[in-house]
């Protein structure tokens, strides 16, 4: 299957700051991009629909201003977390998919990112 | 709105013993479920993937069932081992992307 990378793998900071996490689509291109947030012994709750050179879709809930992404590329697509406080802390995971998923296309998913505010 | 839901949420076994994860969905309509394993703090590794015109797939000691009309899935391990144990997921995909379950955490008792 295809590789899916997430950078960092971890992240501390602040509360206050803004993170960013890069998902990259190492070796096929990625039309489409999501983006998960798993809070401990949750499920994964979808967060956002990017397509690569459009804006994203974010899901019920969301605030699209807190958690900007961009898909500029058909192999990267990056989340970030603005003014993040403790209650943004979770997994963070994203997936590639190599045109739009309703159907049969298969997701593929990065590591993921732990990330902490303190 | 499609839920999924898994049963059990955890499960604990001793090593060999042959078990059985329950998952099921509200909505029919689906194009496809999939089955993952998640190991702590780490992302999915995708397991089997289940067409909605099929009625299971097998991979190793792994077989998992769908009943579509019905809404539901099992996951059947055989012989079970201690490294087959993490968190069980199952993910549903129909006119949106991918909806999962709370998943089913296993431990295998050597």
């Amino acid at each position: 299957g295809a590789v899916v990378s997430q950078h960092p793998s971890r992240v501390i900071c602040k509360s206050g700051t803004s993170v960013k996490i890069e998902c990259r689509s190492l070796d096929f291109q990625a039309t489409t991009m999501f983006w998960y947030r798993q809070f401990p012994k949750q499920s994964l709750m979808l967060m956002a629909t990017s397509n690569e050179g459009s804006k994203a879709t974010y899901e019920q809930g969301v605030e699209k201003d807190k958690f900007l992404i961009n898909h500029a590329s058909l192999t990267l697509s990056t989340l970030t977390v603005t003014s993040a406080h403790p209650e943004d802390s979770s997994f963070y995971i994203c997936s590639s998919a190599g045109g739009w998923v309703g159907a049969a296309e298969t997701q593929y998913f990065g590591p993921g990112t732990r990330l902490l505010v303190l | 709105k499609q839920e999924v839901t898994q049963i059990p949420a955890a499960l604990s076994v001793p090593e060999g013993e042959n078990l059985v994860l329950n998952c099921s969905f509200t909505d029919s309509a689906i194009y496809n479920l999939q089955w993952f394993r998640q190991d702590p703090g780490k992302g999915l590794t995708s397991l089997l993937l289940i067409q909605s015109s099929q009625r299971e797939q097998t991979s190793g000691r792994l077989n998992a069932s769908l009943d579509k009309s019905s809404g539901r899935s099992t996951l059947y391990i055989a012989a079970s081992q201690p490294g087959d144990s993490a968190t069980y997921l199952c993910a549903v995909s129909g006119n949106t992307p991918l909806v999962f379950g709370k998943g089913t955490r296993l431990s295998v008792i050597a």
